[in-house]
């Protein structure tokens, strides 16, 4: 399995829900990563986990809280969103490999913020 | 700070064109260089990447980039496009250790194959 799965798709949500995006990687790897990516734009990195412990938070506002229940899974809890919160969430895993971090990404989640 | 600059934003070329496409970076010290490409409406896939050792890059679907030090530049390179290549191309790099997958994207080429 050389695969990084994020479900779901494709989500739209008001200003007052509360939703959650999951990540899955079952290729062993020790970091996992939330990064986010507006239309036109580069991916913009939100925060990293390692060995399942937040190493960095590229000052995401709140509204956006990441967990890593276990080395496997990758989740984003999102509430009181903005409509500038729109974007496609890319997740991403990666390995150390020959000097340098390979990472893989996950086909993204589609967010809507109405 | 690190950053990346693409100095192309939209290349257009007919099929059999060759392409390069160019990337900086500023960073003085160790760097992992990468290219991605985003086909529409898929996810972002690792074309090449350079870690260490030999300067110039083989990747998939017959793509090369060669990191030249001096330049501070690491130019993707294929000597003959095919309508498939249609893309959005991504240069990125992770300044050496302490920066964990930490990826600083340029801002993206377009690249426009036409029949």
């Amino acid at each position: 399995d050389t695969e990084v799965t994020q479900t779901p798709k494709h989500l739209v949500m008001g200003m007052t829900n509360k939703k959650s995006l999951k990540c899955e990687q079952h290729m062993g790897h020790r970091a996992m990563y939330w990064y986010k990516q507006k239309a036109k734009k580069p991916p913009e990195l939100m925060f990293v986990y390692s060995y399942e412990k937040l190493s960095i938070n590229e000052s995401v506002p709140s509204r956006f809280s990441p967990e890593c229940p276990n080395s496997s899974l990758l989740n984003l809890h999102l509430h009181a969103l903005q409509p500038e919160d729109s974007a496609l969430y890319l997740c991403a895993s990666s390995l150390y490999l020959n000097g340098g971090e390979k990472l893989f990404f996950g086909s993204g989640t589609q967010l809507s913020v109405l | 700070a690190q950053s990346v600059s693409q100095h192309n934003h939209h290349v257009i070329l007919s099929e059999a064109a060759s392409l390069e496409l160019g990337c900086n970076y500023s960073y003085g010290g160790t760097v992992n260089l990468f290219w991605y490409v985003q086909y529409p409406g898929q996810h972002l896939q690792l074309l090449l990447k350079y870690f260490s050792g030999d300067p110039l890059v083989k990747g998939i679907k017959g793509f090369e980039a060669e990191f030249i030090k001096s330049k501070f530049s690491f130019n993707l390179r294929k000597p003959s496009v095919q309508w498939s290549d249609t893309a959005e191309y991504f240069c990125a790099v992770n300044g050496g250790s302490g920066n964990t997958g930490k990826l600083i994207f340029g801002q993206g080429t377009t690249l426009q194959v036409k029949p």
